[in-house]
């Protein structure tokens, strides 16, 4: 019954190779977000999908690729893999505002440690 | 653009001990602040979180209070532990541009020794 759920939780793969990282939500939520923590722990938001509709793509090099498949669901998919894509992936999840309604937190999943050798 | 200036790291304190960690940020609108840890191996937790002016968030013995006049969003707590042995975010949500993302400051490491 976790809330949002990553997998794979490490992930080990050789320069060039390409690798996918899932999130699922049980929430509800309707907006989720892929963030990157580097190794001084800095967190940096890559991706954000709103009903399925990419809304934040920050500046990302193209060989990242979110999809969604469906609002309890978003997925990374990064291509020809680099030493420097080693890091803390994070998924998250949250709900648009409504009207009237002040922001809210996000929930985090437990990350997935990507390392590129 | 929105952004959350913390205060430099790493912080180490003796069991006990009082904690202040300070926060501030600049936002167009009106944000919601939250403060967020993560303990070794983990993911990021709530701590605790204020949607407007004046209120006071509160967990597990730590505290903020929103401070539009300051701009602030300072963590305390009375009296640490060697459990509270984390990394601490402050974080912003706001609308506008940022569609709602979580602005996050660069976090403290807090390590407490007994």
């Amino acid at each position: 019954d976790t809330a949002v759920s990553q997998t794979p939780k490490y992930l080990v793969t050789q320069m060039g190779n390409d690798k996918s990282i899932k999130c699922e939500q049980n929430l509800g939520h309707d907006t989720m977000y892929w963030y990157k923590q580097d190794s001084k722990k800095f967190l940096k938001i890559m991706f954000s999908y709103n009903n399925k509709e990419l809304i934040i793509n920050e500046t990302v090099p193209n060989r990242f690729s979110p999809k969604s498949p469906d609002k309890a669901h978003l997925n990374l998919h990064i291509n020809s893999l680099e030493l420097g894509d080693s890091a803390v992936y994070f998924c998250a999840s949250s709900f648009a505002p409504g009207q009237g309604v002040r922001w809210t937190e996000a929930f985090f999943g437990q990350g997935t440690r990507l390392t590129v050798v | 653009g929105n952004s959350v200036t913390q205060m430099e790291g790493p912080v180490t304190l003796s069991e006990e001990a009082f904690l202040t960690i300070n926060c501030t940020y600049t936002a167009t609108g009106y944000p919601s602040l939250f403060w967020y840890v993560q303990y070794p191996g983990e993911g990021l937790q709530l701590l605790l979180k204020a949607t407007k002016a004046d209120d006071k968030g509160s967990n597990k013995g730590f505290e903020a209070t929103y401070r539009k006049e300051t701009t602030s969003f300072h963590l305390e707590k009375g009296s640490v532990q060697v459990s509270d042995s984390a990394v601490y975010f402050c974080a912003l949500r706001a609308g506008g541009t940022s569609y709602g993302k979580l602005t996050f400051g660069q976090g403290t490491i807090l390590t407490v020794h007994p």
